[in-house]
């Protein structure tokens, strides 16, 4: 499958812990998106990469929360310091370019206790 | 961007034509309409895209009117299958991001 992956499916964590994702996007694809869904919504843009470069943070996302993509191939989503509100399902999706059909990773569903 | 406007949810029948309307009256020249599929526990898929008139592929048509305020997505014979959530979207994406701006979304139910 060359798919986006995302590992792991499902998080149950304690507040207060630190929890790390992983994306793999479809290869070559030069954009890695990062979204959070909340149960009703729909997803709400994180924050994107093109190649390892970082170029937009959302407000969303707080100075507990971190993103690398330190090959310009897989990224991970690192929360530190947990809250039951980080609860959510967190996405992934890449493109081959701005404008381009963003393929959507099975996400990883993040349960904080 | 593009604020867009669409039903919460609807219901159908298997075998049955569902439209869904998107309204979108601040759309920009170059803004395009992409539509997403999204079933629980699953990331959006992408079903269509289209600028303007009607664009048609194996899954859906996507019909919008010459003044594109809005546009209707339109899928022929759902089944059971079909049950998910909607997105319509407009942009150019946000500039040069590329980032999508996603609503509520249209539940939409498929009975049997």
């Amino acid at each position: 499958d060359t798919g986006v992956s995302q590992n792991p499916r499902h998080k149950i964590t304690k507040r207060g812990q630190n929890v790390t994702f992983r994306c793999d996007p479809i290869s070559e694809h030069n954009r890695l998106y990062w979204y959070r869904q909340t149960l009703g919504q729909g997803p709400e843009f994180l924050t994107y990469f093109q190649n390892e470069a970082q170029l937009e943070k959302s407000r969303l996302l707080s100075d507990r929360f971190s993103a690398e993509r330190p090959k310009g191939s897989f990224s991970t989503l690192e929360i530190q310091r947990t809250e039951q509100g980080d609860s959510a399902m967190y996405l992934c999706a890449s493109s081959l370019a701005v404008g381009d059909t963003q393929y959507f990773g099975p996400g990883t569903r993040l349960t904080v206790l | 961007l593009a604020k867009t406007t669409q039903p919460i949810s609807m219901d159908s029948y298997e075998g049955q034509e569902v439209n869904i309307t998107c309204s979108h009256n601040n759309i920009a020249t170059n803004d395009y309409i992409t539509w997403y599929q999204q079933f629980p526990s699953q990331g959006p898929r992408f079903i269509i895209q289209g600028y303007k008139t009607k664009v048609t592929n194996e899954v859906a048509s996507l019909f919008i009117p010459a003044d594109r305020k809005s546009s209707t997505l339109s899928l022929p014979r759902v089944s059971l299958s079909d049950t998910a959530v909607y997105y319509c979207l407009v942009g150019p994406y946000s500039g040069n991001t590329g980032k999508l701006i996603f609503g509520q979304g249209t539940t939409l139910q498929v009975k049997p």
